[in-house]
């Protein structure tokens, strides 16, 4: 069965540090990625997608970047990071030609102080 | 652009009450379309979905919605809800271009008092 890991689950950073959020997706290969950040009363915003290695695309111009170096392994970067990038992010997958169901990774809560 | 509109912020319902939760979606060609639910402290999972043919689809715990065309909706509903219902509940249509991203709703709320 396919399983999807995200770390950390909480995280507390301050303003103009880097940031490195990690995701994994088990049992299954060549699945879209997706990286969507949730925020209170706003529902879920989809903030980068990828469709195989090296490839990423953005939703929303950001302060954040997306990078997928492995197959099943999706990161969210930042150089620094701002206070406005405190939110819920959420990584997802989807395989890819059968159907479009995503399945969502526990998430990371992001704060920036 | 696809969206979706959610009306219902927060509801709060006792146990034993009938449920349904309104979802519209704006998109004038073939939607996939999906009803995902975050219980607390849990990872957020499909409820259920429609791709094609009975309008009327029944997923986990009992849910059912229902998809009407000339109203661009997909309504949530249970005959008779849970406490263990409560839960943040997300409409979802598909798109059909990038990588068939998914287009969420602001979310409901539900309360459901024992």
């Amino acid at each position: 069965s396919q399983t999807i890991h995200q770390w950390p689950a909480t995280l507390v950073q301050p303003v103009g540090s880097p940031l490195s959020l990690e995701c994994t997706v088990e049992g299954t290969s060549n699945p879209n990625l997706y990286w969507y950040r949730q925020a209170a009363g706003r529902g879920l915003q989809l903030l980068f997608y990828s469709v195989g290695i090296g490839q990423i695309s953005s939703e929303v111009p950001q302060n954040l970047s997306a990078s997928r170096p492995q197959d099943r392994q999706f990161i969210l970067s930042s150089k620094k990071l701002l206070l406005s990038d405190s939110g819920f992010y959420l990584c997802a997958w989807m395989r890819t030609g059968i159907t479009y169901e995503q399945y969502f990774g526990p998430g990371t809560r992001l704060t920036v102080t | 652009a696809q969206s979706v509109s959610q009306h219902n912020h927060h509801v709060i319902l006792s146990e034993a009450a009938s449920l349904e939760l309104g979802c519209n979606y704006s998109y004038g060609g073939t939607v996939n379309l999906f009803w995902y639910v975050q219980y607390p402290g849990q990872h957020l999972q499909l409820l259920l979905k429609y791709f094609s043919g009975d309008p009327l689809v029944k997923g986990i715990k009992g849910f059912e919605a229902e998809f009407i065309k000339s109203k661009f909706s997909f309504n949530l509903r249970k005959p008779s809800v849970q406490w263990s219902d409560t839960a943040e509940y997300f409409c979802a249509v598909n798109s059909k271009t990038g990588a068939n991203n998914l287009f969420f709703g602001t979310g409901t709320r539900l309360t459901v008092i024992p």
